[in-house]
């Protein structure tokens, strides 16, 4: 079965540091998501992509956090510079498209982010 | 209010029980009904989608009250592998997802 892959799995950094994310979607689908899970809480939309272009980034914090799909296939999420309670697991998932009906979300296994 | 509201739980219940949990959401207009599963510290994994006219699959069944703007996941015959968590996920156009329910099955 085709998965999401993300890397890397685990980051460990500093505060005031950058760190980046990457995701390649599910062959073929078109809508893209990144969303943040902090333990104990449901997963939090960050930025929706349906192929390049950017459709939902009304929760993303743009001082500190940008989103790229160049190409609307793999996409970078950055954090610059990290703050201590950016500390969580960074979800990207994918849908086949976009419309009235969502399709369901497939998850990629998620990047842990600690930032000390 | 949250969009979407589950109890948190841990609902603890013996193998071979049936549990069962709800979740609210606030808009009226939700189209996209969906239940999650997600283990500790995995990824959520696409358990059911939920249909107006309610669906079974196994040992699980979704139903949808739109008067009362809920869903509800009832799991029967309960496994120790059916604990984890369990989000509920709902929206038109964009999806939101529910804090979680704990589900605990012991031995």
């Amino acid at each position: 079965e085709a998965e999401v892959a993300q890397s890397p799995r685990y980051k460990i950094t500093e505060k005031s540091q950058a760190v980046a994310f990457w995701c390649d979607p599910i062959s073929g689908h078109a809508t893209l998501y990144w969303y943040r899970q902090i333990l104990g809480q449901g997963p939090e939309l960050l930025v929706q992509f349906q192929d390049e272009s950017v459709v939902d980034d009304s929760q993303l914090p743009k001082d500190r956090f940008s989103a790229e799909r160049l190409k609307g296939v793999d996409s970078t999420l950055k954090i610059q510079p990290a703050e201590l309670g950016d500390s969580a697991m960074y979800l990207c998932a994918s849908s086949p498209r976009e419309g009235r009906e969502n399709s369901p979300l497939h998850f990629g296994n998620g990047t842990r982010l600690t930032v000390t | 209010r949250k969009e979407v509201e589950q109890d948190p739980g841990p609902f603890n219940v013996p193998e071979g029980a049936t549990v069962a949990f709800n979740c609210t959401y606030s808009n009226s207009a939700s189209q996209s009904f969906f239940w999650y599963r997600q283990d500790c510290r995995k990824e959520p994994k696409l358990l059911m989608s939920v249909y107006s006219s309610g669906n079974e699959d196994g040992r699980f069944t979704a139903q949808l009250n739109r008067a009362s703007q809920y869903i509800s996941l009832l799991i029967r015959d309960s496994k120790l592998s059916d604990s984890a968590t369990y989000l509920c996920v709902v929206g038109r156009w964009k999806l939101s997802f529910g804090a979680g329910t704990t589900v605990t099955v012991r031995a």
